[in-house]
């Protein structure tokens, strides 16, 4: 059974681009939630998906936007990327009924 | 979601019990206390979480004080392989795990 995958790995991008993080939820879990974790600090929540729609939203620009598929799977869209961008993105899957959400390996995206 | 403080770092013996402390002040009547656990370049992992009670599983115990503001998570007997950034959440059972408040955690160093 596998857990939650992320990819890519790693990504490089400059200033002003745009980026697409793609996510797999584990096996039987409905609900995807992305965070944005700066060097040295705790992951911040971004938003979170459910039934293809974004049911929450943490304080990120709209900049920041997403996409659940009718598979569950998610991506992370970021455009007009700026430095401070940079960071490891985090996706974390769930059953919308139980209680405990399991993280991904994440992302880790650089902007030059 | 409430927030909570914890220590930046702490160095534990190996093969013996790590304490970690927490702060949760205001937490509300209605939230838990979560304990997750990010070992360097994966992503968080639950360990344990509890709104009042004691609880024990096989990886820790969480220990809440009666009034409820504060809280430790206790690793029995720590290995060089709890060396982690160890976060401390407090939010409702029923917001669904997505939209998750965390810290800067406190980084536990297990030495030989």
């Amino acid at each position: 059974d596998a857990g939650v995958t992320q990819s890519p790995t790693h990504l490089i991008k400059t200033r002003g681009q745009q980026v697409t993080l793609r996510c797999s939820p584990k096996s039987g879990h409905d609900t995807v939630s992305w965070y944005q974790q700066a060097l040295g600090q705790g992951p911040q929540f971004i938003f979170q998906y459910y039934e293809e729609e974004e049911r929450q939203r943490g304080n990120f620009p709209d900049r920041f936007s997403g996409h659940q598929f009718p598979n569950y799977s998610s991506e992370l869209n970021v455009n007009a990327l700026l430095l401070g961008d940079s960071a490891l993105y985090l996706c974390a899957s769930s059953l919308i009924t139980v209680d405990e959400q399991f993280f991904g390996p994440g992302t880790r995206l650089t902007v030059l | 979601d409430a927030k909570t403080t914890q220590p930046p770092s702490m160095d534990c013996a190996e093969g013996r019990a790590a304490n970690l402390p927490c702060n949760h002040s205001t937490i509300s009547g209605n939230e838990y206390v979560y304990w997750y656990r990010q070992i360097h370049s994966q992503g968080p992992q639950y360990i344990i979480h509890g709104l009042k009670n004691n609880e024990t599983n096989e990886m820790a115990s969480l220990i809440i004080t009666e009034d409820r503001k504060s809280s430790t998570l206790i690793l029995p007997h720590a290995t060089l392989r709890d060396t982690a950034v160890y976060y401390c959440i407090v939010r409702p059972l029923n917001t669904n795990a997505g939209k998750s408040t965390f810290g800067d955690g406190t980084t536990l160093t297990v030495k030989p």
